[in-house]
């Protein structure tokens, strides 16, 4: 079983557009994390949640919302897409605490935007 | 935030070579030191990782060493492999290094 799933695994979509991408995880972790991996790799985080409560929230614009429905749901939505969007992107969860304990990636979600 | 600084950001290693990869780090909140793999086209995984209750720990050809003092956590791989070729990270809170480049060449 994939401890970390996010879907889509691609997305194709033009500017402007809205969508989603979802992650859930199934080890019973109290933290959840998005990251922004551009195409010179940088690892950025965008988001925590603990609990579903949002914990971080980096200087991302607020076109990005994460919404938690559940400690085990950790969803992105992302308004009005622009070309400085395409990147992949990561979620990861951790047992407890940001950044404490080892987190478990999901294997990405490539954003292009045409 | 936490800032870390990863060096060298490409390293090129001849099979059975060693490599050394350090990260800096500016706050000691933090008790934990992991360091993360990515191969190409996959997701990051934790390779090993280190508490600042010790200063070393090992894991079969790979190694990580803390300097609390100093302020730095070093990963060192030792005989290498072509499969040890991919981008590796630290990490500091949820703050990634800027990554660095490990090739391994037949």
């Amino acid at each position: 079983d994939t401890a970390v799933s996010q879907t889509p695994k691609y997305l194709v979509t033009q500017m402007g557009n809205d969508k989603s991408i979802k992650c859930e995880q199934n080890l019973g972790h109290d933290t959840m994390y998005w990251y922004k991996q551009d195409s010179k790799k940088f690892l950025k985080i965008m988001f925590s949640y603990n609990n579903k409560e949002l914990i971080i929230n980096e200087t991302v614009p607020n076109r990005f919302s994460p919404k938690s429905p559940d400690k085990a749901h950790l969803n992105l939505h992302i308004n009005s897409l622009e070309l400085g969007d395409s990147a992949v992107y990561f979620c990861a969860s951790s047992q407890t605490g940001v950044g404490i304990q080892p987190q478990h990636f999901g294997d990405g979600t490539r954003l292009s935007i045409l | 935030g936490e800032n870390v600084e990863q060096h060298p950001s490409t390293l090129s290693v001849q099979e059975g070579d060693s490599a050394v990869i350090k990260c800096t780090y500016s706050d000691s909140a933090s008790n934990y030191f992991p360091w993360y793999k990515q191969e190409l086209g996959k997701r990051p995984q934790l390779i090993i990782d280190i508490r600042s209750n010790v200063g070393e720990k090992k894991d079969q050809r790979i190694a990580v060493t803390l300097n609390k003092t100093a302020k730095h956590f070093s990963l060192h791989i030792t005989e290498t492999q072509p499969e040890d070729s991919a981008v590796y990270f630290c990490a500091r809170d949820m703050r990634f290094g800027a990554g660095t480049r490990l090739t391994v060449k037949p």
